[in-house]
């Protein structure tokens, strides 16, 4: 099945630009997500990337999509305090089937 | 913006009893799926649910669970015969054609 990887933790100063990783194995995937997820709250949905696209930019977020390698990155520039999270990637199984989530990429912005 | 909304956001419950977790999901939207959330663990796929039936589930969803659509509007998941080991977060989520979004969850602590 499919299995989706992220590193554990990632630490940046405040104003820097943070870039987390996720690695995914099931290439059908339509598309790959990114969730964030504050202490003791839900998943909050930040932005998404349909599978035939390389880039897509939002506001501070870029999202870089490279199929040949299955390798995504979010991409957070200008990062402040109030972004100290849990980052979630996630990529779809099976059309609307299923999300697969990765282990989570805990995000600490000290000022 | 589109919200899911679940209740009750916690739920203290005896090993043993039954529980039912409630969701609203967005109104237009035709996907609705359960997830659940040990602490401090990955987000794991519970059930998805398509025209009134279960599309598809996880291993984790057996006997012990089901899921019901009872009004066209809620959303529910019933965990019969609760066990220490179903303590965790509960997330709903629903989707229309891309973006999948997530209830705040609701939280269960079998005593």
């Amino acid at each position: 099945g499919e299995d989706v990887e992220q590193s554990l933790f990632l630490s940046v100063r405040e104003g820097d630009s943070s870039v987390i990783n996720c690695t995914y194995t099931d290439s059908s995937s339509t598309y790959l997500y990114w969730y964030k997820q504050e202490p003791g709250a839900g998943l909050q949905l930040l932005t998404y990337i349909f599978s035939n696209m390389d880039m897509k930019q939002d506001q501070r977020l870029t999202v870089l999509l490279n199929k040949k390698d299955k390798h995504l990155s979010l991409r957070i520039a200008d990062t402040q305090t109030g972004d100290s999270a849990i980052y979630f990637c996630a990529g779809e199984v099976g059309g609307f089937q299923k999300l697969v989530f990765g282990t989570g990429t805990r995000l600490l912005v000290s000022p | 913006e589109p919200e899911v909304t679940q209740t009750p956001s916690h739920q203290v419950t005896q090993m043993g009893q039954e529980v039912i977790l409630r969701c609203v999901p967005i109104s237009n939207h035709l996907y609705f799926y359960w997830y659940r959330q040990i602490l401090g663990q990955k987000v794991e796929f519970l059930v998805s649910f398509y025209n009134n039936e279960i599309s598809e589930k996880s291993e984790i969803f057996d006997d012990q669970f089901s899921v019901e659509r009872p009004d066209g509007s809620n959303f529910t998941l019933k965990i019969r015969s609760t066990k220490l080991e179903d303590s965790a977060m509960y997330f709903c989520a629903s989707r229309g054609w891309t973006e999948a979004f997530f209830g705040q969850g609701t939280r269960l602590t079998v005593v």
